[in-house]
């Protein structure tokens, strides 16, 4: 099984503040996805990175995959309350089943 | 509308007793797979299956069982529960494995007294 953290595993920040979220590992994936997990819902896919190096940008939130392919990252601007969550990261090697890190819990306070 | 269900949402229950839980998709999708979610410990993968008849364990098969004889039917049984089963249960499915987005299933709280 492979080494995967999130960091940070706790996150309070006000409204308006900027903020990243990382996913590290010491394997190369062929590809990671992002998902978010609301209270009492399960997780919801926010993007697939492929390339090494790719930034993909959606609204708010900017997501890179390190140009090892070992790593990634989750930036999101001027956070609002409606992104707190829990951020999940699973990373993909192949065609194996897909394995998710711990995530990263985020509130955002109004 | 495309979605995946559990059935039931919430179940206390007592040590031995056998019980399932339903999953069921309506995407088609050839993969399905079962987590539980603990705090501390995040999503750990329990069984999944690529197509129908095909099962393979996950991180923590131990004390559950799960079938696929349908394409669109995934239910994990459990059939002596115990305390340490007491988790919330997400069922997921996608078109392959892959780069494919996984599906969940709204989850499944499980209480074993």
């Amino acid at each position: 099984t492979q080494l995967l953290e999130q960091s940070p595993q706790f996150l309070s920040i006000q409204e308006g503040e900027n903020l990243t979220v990382y996913c590290n590992s010491s394997s190369v994936f062929s590809s990671l996805q992002w998902y978010r997990q609301e209270p009492g819902e399960g997780p919801v896919l926010l993007v697939t990175v492929v390339t090494g190096g790719e930034v993909k940008k959606l609204k708010r939130l900017t997501f890179q995959f390190g140009d090892a392919r070992k790593d990634s990252s989750l930036h999101i601007t001027a956070a609002q309350p409606g992104d707190t969550g829990l951020y999940l990261c699973a990373p993909r090697s192949g065609n194996t089943p897909l394995v998710f890190g711990k995530g990263t819990r985020l509130s955002v306070i109004a | 509308e495309a979605q995946v269900t559990q059935n039931p949402r919430y179940l206390i229950t007592v040590t031995g007793k056998k019980l399932t839980v339903t999953c069921s998709q309506n995407m088609n999708h050839e993969y399905m797979s079962w987590y539980r979610q603990d705090p501390g410990l995040g999503l750990r993968q329990i069984y999944y299956s690529m197509n129908v008849e095909v099962t393979d364990k996950g991180d923590v098969p131990e004390g559950y069982k799960v079938s696929r004889k349908e394409k669109r039917n995934f239910p994990l049984i459990l059939e002596s529960p115990s305390p340490n089963q007491t988790s919330l249960y997400f069922c997921a499915s996608s078109l392959g494995v892959g780069t494919d987005t996984q599906y969940f299933g709204p989850g499944t709280r499980l209480t074993v007294l």
